[in-house]
This record gives C-alpha cells, sequence and structure tokens, in this order.
C-alpha cells in the first residue's frame, strides 16, 4: 500500500520569503511520481510540479522546486520569494508504478503569507 | 478553452435522496476520477474510470454509483445508502498509462449538504 505523510498542519512565512513543505512517501514499486498541488480557498486543486522515481535531477518549475531525496522517501516541495497568493492548501501526491495512474494525497499543509 | 466542469457548485441535499453530480471534460482524457474531501483533510479517491464503459471502486466507494457512457462524462450518484455524504467532491481527468507526468487536472469542485 501507498502512503503519503505530511507532518505540517499549517506554517506561516513572511512575503518575499522562501518556505519549505515536507512530504515523505512509503511504496514498494520501483516506478512512481510525486506531485504538488496547490488548492487556494476557491477548492480548485492547481497542479505545481511532478518528480518521476528515475528522474535524475530535481523538478523545478518558476518559484517551485522539489527537494527529492530517494533514499530517505522524501520529496519536500521548496517555495521561493513567497507572494501573497501562495497562501492556500498544498498537498504532496504519489501514483505508483507504470500502470497505475491512481493518486494518493497527503493531508495537506496550510500555508498563510504575511505582508 | 479545454477543462473540466462540475456542477451544481452546491447542492443541498434530504436524507434518504439519492443526487448525481455531474462532471465533463473536453480535453480528450481517457481516464476520469471522483474524489471526496472532508474539511481539513486529503483527497480520498471514490471510483475511476480509464475508459468508456469501464470502471474500478477506489477506496471509498459505498454508497456512491457511477457510469462512464460517454468519454467526456464521468457522472457521479450519491446514493442514500451513503452514511454521510456531506464533503467536498471534486472531479478529476488524466492522460492515461506510461511513465510520464500525466497529471491529473481538477474540476471546480461541488459542495454537497445533507440536510
Amino acid at each position: 500500500a501507498q502512503k503519503i505523510t505530511q507532518t505540517q498542519p499549517g506554517m506561516f512565512v513572511q512575503e518575499k520569503e522562501a518556505v519549505t513543505l515536507d512530504c515523505t512517501y512509503d511504496t514498494s514499486d520501483p516506478s512512481y511520481g510525486l506531485f504538488w498541488y496547490k488548492q487556494p480557498s476557491s477548492g480548485e486543486m492547481i497542479f505545481l510540479i511532478y518528480q518521476g522515481s528515475y528522474d535524475q535531477q530535481n523538478a523545478t518549475e518558476g518559484r517551485y522546486s522539489l527537494n527529492f531525496q530517494k533514499a530517505r522517501k522524501s520529496a519536500n516541495l521548496v517555495i521561493s520569494a513567497s507572494q501573497l497568493g501562495d497562501s492556500a492548501m498544498y498537498f504532496c501526491a504519489m501514483r505508483g508504478g507504470t500502470n497505475d495512474y491512481k493518486l494518493s494525497f497527503g493531508a495537506g499543509t496550510t500555508v498563510t503569507v504575511r505582508a | 478553452d479545454g477543462g473540466i466542469t462540475q456542477s451544481p457548485k452546491y447542492l443541498f441535499r434530504k436524507e434518504g435522496q439519492n443526487v448525481t453530480l455531474s462532471c465533463e471534460q473536453n480535453l480528450n482524457h481517457d481516464a476520469m476520477y471522483w474524489y471526496r474531501q472532508d474539511p481539513g483533510q486529503g483527497l480520498r479517491l471514490i471510483y475511476y474510470s480509464q475508459i468508456v464503459n469501464d470502471f474500478q471502486k477506489g477506496d471509498i466507494a459505498e454508497g456512491y454509483s457511477v457510469s462512464r457512457e460517454k468519454k467526456e462524462s464521468f457522472p457521479l450518484t450519491v446514493t442514500s445508502a451513503q452514511k454521510n455524504p456531506t464533503a467536498f467532491y471534486l472531479c478529476a481527468s488524466s492522460i492515461y498509462g506510461g511513465r510520464a507526468r500525466n497529471e491529473q487536472f481538477f474540476g471546480p469542485g461541488t459542495r454537497l449538504t445533507v440536510l
């Protein structure tokens, strides 16, 4: 069974500073994918970044980067230069196996950016 | 514009009634999914479908039913057998298969309240 753990229920960050959101996972599949989604108060889930288990480099997408430590089974999201619009809930999710396209989600971390 | 639409945005149901939530996508995606989200929690998979006329149970399928008669549509029925249906329901779609990113795209959600 796959499991995603996000241990930080809520975080505060000052505008323009960086914030790291923790995510650890557990799977026995050698092939898997890790995703981060943002959920603003409107409720819609917005895809942010993806890391494949065989990817050699850490993924980056604009101000988002993923600190992937495979041996430790962690996939932390780093948001640089935080903006007020970054205030939202953030979810880590995993898809396991080449032919498995279902996602398992963590409980989420609420980020509040302060001016 | 391509995307996923869900209707209605808000739905109120009396106990003992069945209700159907609509989900339509024009992204030409093969796979579609239904998730349930309770306050302050992550998403849990209800049902998913890889192809027309085929669908599988997710982690919390009891009390729910789906159909996939068209590629674009994946309606979810919340039956009276669902003991605690008040929640936020999210529909998603993705390209199916392979090791590629194939991220899931989400609709805006339907908030169901049982009176």
